[in-house]
């Protein structure tokens, strides 16, 4: 497909369990984004990758949250024992190279919902 | 740190009425500034964006002037369609962000006919 693919589109899991999110960027994107939204709040900033490595991981909550990228391509969220506070739409991005054109291409989001 | 903060929604308009959507911003240095949009069903895009002061972003007849005296960034369309329903992010970018956008809550927009 030409844009962004995320996987699942929905999620429902029952606390303590673990979750895996998946990115497919688009194809010669170097950069890759994961943001959460939360119900009623903005887009909260994760992680950033530059191809496979991860110069800003700033924004992981917590170390629950872990994140890896396969060269300039798929990209996988991890979340291990998942809290109720973890429910949100996951949100990945891709753009050509990690500057500040802010031209960032989104996904449709995961939705992940904790019980 | 740096943020955003745009109005709260719904904004709930009739066809043909105006649009503004307030944005302002707290940032360090001189920042980028963008408004998205995510269509019912569909991921954020980009609708506009300004590099630097008193530029002016315009696509889909929407149009946004950066205005560092303010630090506003407000989001205009003069006579909004049906198909203008949608939530607007309104985002910032800095120097040293490598790319990362700092985001709005976003306001939800919804045209009657």
């Amino acid at each position: 497909g030409a844009g962004v693919s995320q996987s699942p589109s929905n999620k429902v899991t029952e606390k303590g369990k673990d979750v895996e999110l998946r990115c497919d960027p688009i194809s010669g994107h170097t950069a890759l984004y994961w943001y959460r939204q939360r119900l009623g709040q903005g887009l909260e900033f994760l992680i950033y990758f530059q191809g496979n490595s991860a110069p800003d991981k700033s924004g992981l909550p917590s170390d629950r949250f872990s994140a890896e990228r396969t060269g300039e391509s798929v990209s996988t969220l991890t979340i291990q024992r998942t809290q109720q506070e973890d429910s949100a739409v996951y949100l990945c991005a891709s753009s050509l190279a990690g500057t500040n054109t802010g031209e960032l291409f989104f996904g449709e989001g995961s939705r992940l919902t904790v019980l | 740190g740096n943020s955003v903060t745009q109005m709260e929604g719904p904004v709930t308009l009739s066809e043909e009425a105006f649009l503004t959507i307030n944005c302002t911003y707290t940032a360090t240095g001189y920042p980028s500034l963008f408004w998205y949009v995510q269509y019912p069903g569909e991921g954020l895009q980009l609708l506009l964006k300004a590099t630097k002061a008193d530029d002016k972003g315009s696509n889909k007849g929407f149009e946004a002037t950066y205005r560092k005296e303010t630090t506003s960034f407000h989001l205009e369309k003069g006579s909004v369609q049906v198909s203008d329903s949608a939530v607007y992010f309104c985002a910032l970018s800095d120097r040293t962000s490598q790319g990362n956008l700092i985001f709005g809550k976003g306001t939800k927009l919804s045209v009657k006919p």
